[in-house]
C-alpha cells in the first residue's frame, strides 16, 4: 500500500499549484482520501477529506474557497487543486487514507504519503 | 467547531518509564472518533491507535489508550528511546473540520 504526492513547489503570492497522490497497492475506489498539511515547525493541519462518490467533500476553513480536492478512480488518483494561494500556505502537504471502506463516515488515516512541500513567497 | 487540547506540550522522561498524554475536546467526541498518530523528524505521521483506544496493525501493546466523551488518554508504557517523537490526536468521522491536537513532545533522555 503506497501513496506517493507529488506537485509541490515554489510559488508567488496570489499564485496556483496543483498537488497530485498516486495510489497503489489497495482498492482505491472505495476508501476515502484526505489532505493534511503541516507548516515548518508547526502540528498537523486537516485540509480536506473526499469520500467516494465524491459527492462528499470537506475543507478546513482556512482553504475553502480557494482548495478543489477531487479523485480520479480509473487513474488510481486523488488531487488537490490550490487557488488564490497565500504565504501561510506554505508546508508539507500530506495525502492520507483513511482505514476503512466509506461508509458515509471518514476514518482515521492508517496509511500517509511522505509530503510534498508547498513555498508560497514572493 | 470542536477543539483538541493536549497536554502537556512537552514530557521529558527516562527510558522504562510511562508517559500520559491527554488529549480534551471542547464539544463530546461522537462516537468516540478519535485517533493518535507518532510523529517522528522528517517522517509522515504514523497511526497508533482509532476509536479511543484500538491499537493499529503493528503497534506494541507498550501504546494504550482511553477516554470517551470528551476526555482522552494515550499511555505509553516500558519507554524506549525510539518513543521520542511528536504525539498527535486527531477526531475524525461525520462532522468535520477533522482537527488535529497541538501535539505533545515525548523526549525519552
Amino acid at each position: 500500500v503506497r501513496l506517493v504526492e507529488s506537485g509541490g513547489g515554489l510559488v508567488q503570492p496570489g499564485g496556483s499549484l496543483r498537488l497530485t497522490c498516486t495510489a497503489s497497492g489497495f482498492n482505491f475506489n472505495v476508501f476515502a482520501m484526505a489532505w493534511v498539511r503541516q507548516a515548518p515547525g508547526r502540528g498537523l493541519e486537516w485540509v480536506s477529506s473526499l469520500g467516494d462518490p465524491a459527492t462528499q467533500m470537506h475543507y478546513a476553513d482556512s482553504v475553502r474557497g480557494r482548495f478543489t480536492v477531487s479523485r480520479d478512480n480509473s487513474r488510481n488518483t486523488l488531487s488537490l487543486q490550490m487557488d488564490s494561494l497565500k504565504v501561510e500556505d506554505t508546508a508539507i502537504y500530506y495525502c492520507a487514507k483513511d482505514m476503512v471502506a466509506f461508509n458515509g463516515v471518514f476514518d482515521a488515516f492508517d496509511v500517509w504519503g511522505h509530503g510534498t512541500m508547498v513555498t508560497v513567497s514572493a | 467547531e470542536l477543539i483538541l487540547t493536549q497536554s502537556p506540550v512537552t514530557l521529558s522522561l527516562s527510558p522504562g518509564g510511562r508517559a500520559t498524554l491527554s488529549c480534551r475536546a471542547s464539544q463530546r467526541v461522537t462516537d468516540n472518533y478519535l485517533a493518535w498518530y507518532q510523529q517522528k523528524p522528517g517522517q509522515a505521521p504514523r497511526l497508533l491507535i482509532s476509536a479511543a483506544s484500538i491499537r493499529a496493525t503493528g503497534i506494541p501493546d507498550r501504546f494504550t489508550a482511553s477516554g470517551s466523551g470528551t476526555d482522552f488518554t494515550l499511555t505509553i508504557s516500558r519507554l524506549e528511546p525510539e518513543d521520542s517523537a511528536l504525539y498527535y490526536c486527531h477526531q475524525y468521522g461525520t462532522s468535520p473540520p477533522f482537527a488535529f491536537g497541538g501535539g505533545t513532545k515525548v523526549e525519552i533522555k
